[in-house]
């Protein structure tokens, strides 16, 4: 039974590109969140998403960043025109219900 | 606004004694609490939760104890091993679910 997948596990890209982070879900899970960890920090809420629906993202810059989970496929996080100071680790979480969510690895994004 | 506070960014316990991680919140609408265990480089590990109409939850060498008047809660880790040296976050979410907000985390120290 895989855990909660999420792809690349590093991605270095330059500024001004785009980064696309990619999460599935355990099996049978329909909630996903997004969290960011900056150095030294703890982790931030970004964004809560059902299959197709977005239920929250009061944690979400809002610009350039954007987020969605289509009824077949991963949940994708996608951050447009990268700066340096996106550089941090992306987790993402899944859950059956609400609560008890479950982390993957996470994405670690560096800018250059 | 901090609504979770670790305010022990570190701790460093002896084998065999009792590790005490500690937590305070300032939400009074959270009632579930949850927390987690990272190594550098991986996602959170899901460690113990409690509800809030608990006072205590206990599971092998981990308990968590919630005090709701003092909003504060605590890990208690008994006895401790070298493996449990992490970084601990305490999470806290309303109604049961969604969004978790974490704290800053505790990076906890177990010497042989």
């Amino acid at each position: 039974n895989a855990g909660v997948m999420q792809n690349p596990r590093h991605l270095v890209r330059r500024r001004g590109q785009e980064a696309r982070l990619r999460c599935s879900p355990m099996k049978g899970h329909s909630h996903v969140y997004w969290y960011r960890q900056l150095p030294e920090e703890g982790l931030k809420f970004m964004v809560y998403l059902q299959k197709e629906n977005i239920i929250d993202e009061s944690g979400m810059p809002k610009e350039r960043f954007s987020a969605e989970f289509p009824k077949e496929g991963p949940s994708i996080l996608r951050i447009q025109q990268v700066v340096r100071g996106d550089s941090a680790a992306y987790f993402c979480a899944s859950s059956l219900l609400q609560a008890g969510a479950f982390f993957g690895q996470g994405t670690r994004l560096t800018v250059v | 606004d901090q609504q979770v506070k670790q305010n022990s960014p570190s701790l460093s316990v002896q084998e065999g004694r009792i590790s005490i991680l500690n937590c305070d919140y300032t939400n009074s609408m959270f009632d579930y609490f949850l927390w987690y265990k990272k190594y550098p480089a991986e996602g959170p590990t899901f460690l113990i939760s409690i509800s809030s109409i608990k006072d205590k939850n206990e599971d092998g060498r981990f308990t968590v104890f919630l005090n709701k008047s003092a909003k504060h809660l605590s890990l208690h880790i008994v006895p401790s091993q070298p493996g449990d040296s992490a970084v601990y976050f305490c999470a806290a979410s309303e109604n049961q679910g969604g969004k978790l907000i974490f704290g800053q985390g505790t990076e906890l120290s177990v010497k042989p």
